[in-house]
């Protein structure tokens, strides 16, 4: 089945630090890739995506690309913020419309001034 | 607009109590679901719908019921609350474009 693995922490984070969180996926075909971004106390938002391979997504100065040769979908970001303190998830949704999200298991992310 | 709307924000059941969390969308989306998030578990998929009077198992399906009468709302009866469904819920939905799911802020929920 479709499955997702990504880095699970907690990371902490000194600010303006370089971020990456790596993130992997299992699925037929071309998946759509997410990171959702959960705030303390708050449901998921979307923070980006990308549909095809070698789409990248971006956000809020975060980027992932989706790379179907290594079946990845990494986030980066060059300086972290202490406002970037939340979990951080990775979700693919199947091809053929199927709309079922998957999740790896969310990463928390700590970033200290 | 307001999105996705869940309440309640907190609950606490009994154990063997039954409710419903409820659950309304204002952006016209046909597809709706719901998941539950554990420590260390991630978000799993308890019960979706892809348009008003169509629904579909998701992962962890059992010992929860939903309907969809009417494109806008989507709830979630708990039959007979357990200890193991203390979870917090969330309500999803997106348009059939798979522009990607708004999630509501979730709903707390402890069976003692």
């Amino acid at each position: 089945g479709n499955s997702v693995t990504q880095m699970e922490g907690p990371v902490t984070l000194s600010e303006e630090a370089f971020l990456t969180i790596n993130c992997t996926y299992t699925a037929t075909g071309y998946p759509s890739l997410f990171w959702y971004v959960q705030y303390p106390g708050e449901g998921l938002q979307l923070l980006l995506k990308a549909t095809k391979a070698d789409d990248k997504g971006s956000n809020k100065g975060f980027e992932a690309t989706y790379r179907k040769e290594t079946t990845s979908f990494h986030l980066e970001k060059g300086s972290v913020q202490v406002s970037d303190s939340a979990v951080y998830f990775c979700a693919l949704m199947a091809e053929g419309g199927s709309e079922k999200l998957v999740f790896g298991k969310g990463m928390k992310l700590t970033v200290n001034p | 607009n307001a999105g996705v709307t869940q309440t309640p924000k907190f609950q606490v059941l009994k154990t063997g109590q039954s409710m419903t969390l409820q659950c309304a969308q204002d952006m016209n989306h046909e597809y709706m679901s719901w998941y539950r998030q554990d420590p260390g578990m991630g978000l799993r998929l308890i019960h979706y719908s892809v348009g008003a009077g169509i629904t579909d198992q998701g992962e962890v399906p059992n010992g929860y019921n939903v309907s969809r009468s009417t494109t806008e709302d989507f709830p979630l009866r708990l039959l007979s609350a357990a200890p193991s469904q203390t979870s917090v819920y969330f309500c999803a939905s997106t348009p059939q474009n798979g522009g990607g799911y708004t999630f509501g802020s979730g709903t707390r929920l402890t069976v003692v």
